[in-house]
């Protein structure tokens, strides 16, 4: 009964190696969002998409992208991760709808090596 | 825009004592105010929610209390036990179709036995 499913759970990649992270739901929420949480520190909204309109966050770094082919998944590209970009990334959900709750998937933990 | 202040960023509580942490908005529009639990390596859980149309919420040994004109709101834990050591963040929204919620910094929570 999973709602935000985030895959993979662990990813390591290399120094300037693309990579990509994906999220589903089974909410059928118009809103998902993508947020990088640091050690000891709260998440960080990268950006989210309202259906299909995207919405970036003035401080995202541009090595940062995303993509939404339909209403379940949501990708998170990283074009060339540098050492600073590792941290837990965090996909959540919301209805939009007037109700405002974010329901969170598990995390993928990203190690840049 | 919305800036959300968290205190203290550390707690340590006996067992069974209570415990309260405190957050502060800047924005008078934000309406929407949730707390999530975060325990180690998991993903942010919504506990408690708050709306600004009321002043106080309670949910078991759980509660939470809104005070819109001095932009305070406040989560209370009694008769705390050990399952309850996690970092605690509080948050803070305005009402719109695709909501952002704005977190504090977070209240690493400790549980004395």
């Amino acid at each position: 009964d999973a709602m935000v499913i985030q895959n993979p759970r662990y990813q390591v990649t290399q120094f300037g190696k693309p990579v990509t992270l994906s999220c589903s739901q089974t909410l059928n929420h118009n809103v998902m969002y993508w947020y990088q949480q640091k050690s000891s520190q709260a998440p960080k909204l990268l950006f989210h998409y309202y259906d299909k309109d995207f919405n970036n966050e003035a401080d995202t770094p541009d090595n940062f992208q995303s993509r939404r082919p339909n209403t379940s998944f949501c990708f998170l590209d990283i074009r060339s991760p540098g050492l600073g970009d590792a941290a837990m990334y965090l996909c959540a959900t919301s209805s939009g709808g007037g109700t405002d709750t974010q329901y969170f998937g598990p995390g993928t933990r990203l190690t840049v090596l | 825009g919305e800036n959300v202040e968290q205190h203290p960023s550390t707690l340590s509580v006996q067992e069974g004592d209570s415990a309260v942490i405190k957050c502060t908005y800047s924005d008078s529009a934000s309406n929407y105010f949730p707390w999530y639990k975060q325990e180690l390596g998991k993903r942010p859980q919504l506990i408690i929610d708050i709306r600004s149309n009321v002043g106080e919420k309670k949910d078991q040994r759980i509660a939470v209390t809104l005070n819109k004109t001095a932009k305070h709101f406040s989560l209370h834990i009694t008769e705390t036990q050990p399952e309850d050591s996690a970092v605690y963040f509080c948050a803070a929204s305005i009402h719109s179709s695709a909501s952002k919620i704005i977190f504090g910094s977070g209240t690493r929570l400790s549980i004395r036995p």
